[in-house]
This record gives C-alpha cells, sequence and structure tokens, in this order.
C-alpha cells in the first residue's frame, strides 16, 4: 500500500516565519504534489515536481517554494509566513506510467496555523 | 487554466436511495477525471477515476459517466448506505509536457445519507 507521510498534523508558527512542511513517500513515485484545503474551496494546487529538482507552479504558488533533493522526498517552504497561509496542506505522489496519468495518493495533510 | 465546478454543494438523501454529484470542467485538453472521498478528519481517498477513451465505468455501488462533447462528468453510487456519508470532490487533470500536471478540484459535495 502507498505511504506518503507529511511530518507533523499540526503546527502553529508565528507571521514572518520561515516554515517547512516536509513530505516522503515510499513507492518510488516520479511525481509529487502539493495542495492547500480551505472550506469552501477545495483542494488547490500549490507545486508539484516531477523528477528530482524539478519543481512547476500551481494554481497559487504566490509565497510558497519547494525543494525536491531526493525522489521520494518533497518539501513545501513559507518564506515568510502570513495568516492568510492558515490552512490544511496536503502532500500527494503519483507514479508515471507511459506519459498517463496515474492516481495521486495524499497524506494525512498538516494543519498549519500562523498566529 | 482549468476551472472544474461541481453541484450540488450539499446533498442529502435516504439510506437505499441513489446519489448522484456532477461536474463540469473547461480545458478540452484535461483527460482524467478522479473522485475522491474525504471523511472528517481524514486524507482524501481515491474511489473511482475514468479517463477521456471511455464513457462509463462501474464499481460495485459506484460508477461514474464522461460526456466529453458536454464536458461534464457525475458520479453515481446506488444503494446508499451511512458509511457513504462523506464529502466528495471531483478532478480533472490534463498532460502537461513530458511530465506530470496537478489536479483541478471541485469545491466538493457533502454527500449526508439519512436513516
Amino acid at each position: 500500500d502507498v505511504k506518503v507521510t507529511q511530518s507533523s498534523r499540526y503546527l502553529v508558527k508565528r507571521t514572518g516565519e520561515k516554515v517547512f512542511l516536509e513530505c516522503v513517500q515510499d513507492m518510488d513515485h516520479e511525481n509529487m504534489f502539493w495542495y492547500r484545503q480551505d472550506p469552501g474551496l477545495g483542494l488547490r494546487l500549490i507545486y508539484f515536481s516531477y523528477d528530482v529538482k524539478m519543481k512547476e507552479k500551481g494554481d497559487i504558488p504566490e509565497g510558497y517554494s519547494v525543494s525536491r533533493e531526493k525522489k521520494e522526498r518533497f518539501s513545501l517552504i513559507l518564506e515568510s509566513a502570513s495568516t492568510n497561509q492558515t490552512s490544511m496542506y496536503l502532500c500527494a505522489s503519483s507514479f508515471l506510467w507511459r506519459n498517463s496519468n496515474q492516481p495521486q495518493h495524499f497524506g494525512d495533510g498538516t494543519r498549519l496555523s500562523i498566529l | 487554466g482549468e476551472n472544474v465546478e461541481q453541484h450540488p454543494s450539499t446533498l442529502s438523501v435516504q439510506e437505499g436511495d441513489s446519489a448522484v454529484i456532477k461536474c463540469t470542467y473547461s480545458d478540452s485538453a484535461s483527460n482524467y477525471f478522479p473522485w475522491y472521498k474525504q471523511e472528517l478528519g481524514k486524507r482524501p481517498q481515491l474511489i473511482i477515476d475514468i479517463r477521456s477513451n471511455v464513457g462509463e465505468k462501474k464499481d460495485q455501488r459506484i460508477a461514474v459517466t464522461l460526456n466529453k462533447t458536454a464536458k461534464h462528468f457525475s458520479l453515481h453510487i446506488t444503494e446508499t448506505q451511512p458509511e457513504d456519508s462523506a464529502v466528495y470532490f471531483c478532478a480533472a487533470q490534463k498532460k502537461a509536457g513530458g511530465g506530470a500536471d496537478g489536479l483541478t478540484f471541485g469545491k466538493g459535495t457533502h454527500l449526508i445519507i439519512q436513516p
């Protein structure tokens, strides 16, 4: 079974802090994704990566950056946290097969509060 | 970019009845349409998906239909049970260059099964 592990379930930080959210997958998936989930807005794509050191902006990348130094690990970075980044953050991964989309598997999420 | 509309936002049905959730998408390049179920406090779980070369797919009590011409797809749940109560998300995904692409989600439908 696919295992996507996010380092923290709950996190509280202060405005202006640099925040790191970590995600690890154990299935050797090529693709990894970061979404945020807000009530009434569904899930929105922040960034994704299809290979080590590769990254692509999603729909709402402003205020975020990402790092993928190893295939199994994908980090989301809030450069200078603001209160409007209080949200649930979900990591997902999928494998690439014959250039066709494959199901994404999600982690349990990190509920981040910025005070 | 892609835009996915989902209706209704809340759906209440009697146990044993059928439930239908509808989604429309805007980008004709989208070719993969998964449905996720999310129970309170848990990760989204894939329940069924369909690709653009298929019009219908069924898995026990769950079915999904796709109309590419009209750009809409629907989730059908028959013989609903209390454990079907959850938030359901539709999503659309297209291929982007040589790598993956993220999912664009609808805003979700809260399905309530009345005993």
